[in-house]
């Protein structure tokens, strides 16, 4: 039982390039969200996801673009990438909503130059 | 906007000491209260959750909720310097959704 794996673990990027940060999680769990956390703050919501095929927008949704095909599953999708998207991304899911715990992955060092 | 608000820190306590973590929030709808622990360059991992007034113990740990002025804490009892770490304090965005706002966490340092 992994619980939630991140990939990649670092990245460089060169302003205006894509990519797709992969968050996958083996607990069965609805609940999938998208955090960033820059130097020294707290986590800022993304994007969410209450199962498969329903997506919604957090609080910095901007620039960001999300997918949720399978339940496992939860890619975040960087296009034309900013130096304000420099951050580290954090990915977790939960078994229900409010209430219940959610568990984190390891995190994306993200460094757009 | 909603926030949750934390002192930044450090604080700083010997070891053995008890530790006392504040949070206010200011949205009056929030039903649920999590205290994460994260360590410099790891990921949140879950300390406490309260969902009722009152104190819950677990532990060393002792989270405290008082809904009518909008504060939560958490307690740290016989503090060990592996308790080193930053604290986030998180709510729930409003009744019903799965939205959480996270504080900016403070940082603790316990001197050995």
């Amino acid at each position: 039982n992994a619980g939630v794996t991140q990939t990649p673990k670092f990245r460089i990027l060169k302003i205006g390039q894509s990519m797709t940060l992969q968050c996958t999680q083996d607990m069965n769990h609805n609940y999938m969200y998208w955090y960033r956390q820059d130097p020294g703050m707290g986590l800022k919501l993304i994007y969410y996801s209450v199962g498969a095929g329903i997506t919604d927008k957090g609080e910095v949704p901007n620039g960001y673009n999300v997918s949720r095909s399978t339940t496992e599953d939860f890619p975040l999708r960087l296009e034309l990438a900013a130096p304000s998207q420099t951050s580290v991304y954090f990915c977790a899911s939960s078994s229900a909503g409010a209430q219940e715990t959610q568990y984190f992955g390891p995190g994306t060092r993200l460094l757009v130059l | 906007q909603k926030e949750v608000e934390q002192n930044s820190g450090p604080l700083s306590v010997p070891e053995g000491a008890i530790a006392s973590l504040n949070c206010t929030y200011s949205d009056r709808v929030s039903q649920s209260f999590f205290w994460y622990r994260q360590y410099s360059g790891k990921s949140p991992e879950l300390i406490m959750s309260i969902y009722s007034n009152g104190d819950k113990e677990d532990g060393r740990f002792t989270a405290q909720l008082n809904k009518a002025s909008q504060y939560v804490s958490l307690l740290i009892r016989d503090s060990q310097p592996s308790d080193s770490a930053t604290y986030l304090c998180a709510a729930s965005a409003t009744s019903g959704t799965y939205k959480y706002i996270f504080g900016t966490g403070t940082r603790l340092k316990v001197l050995a």
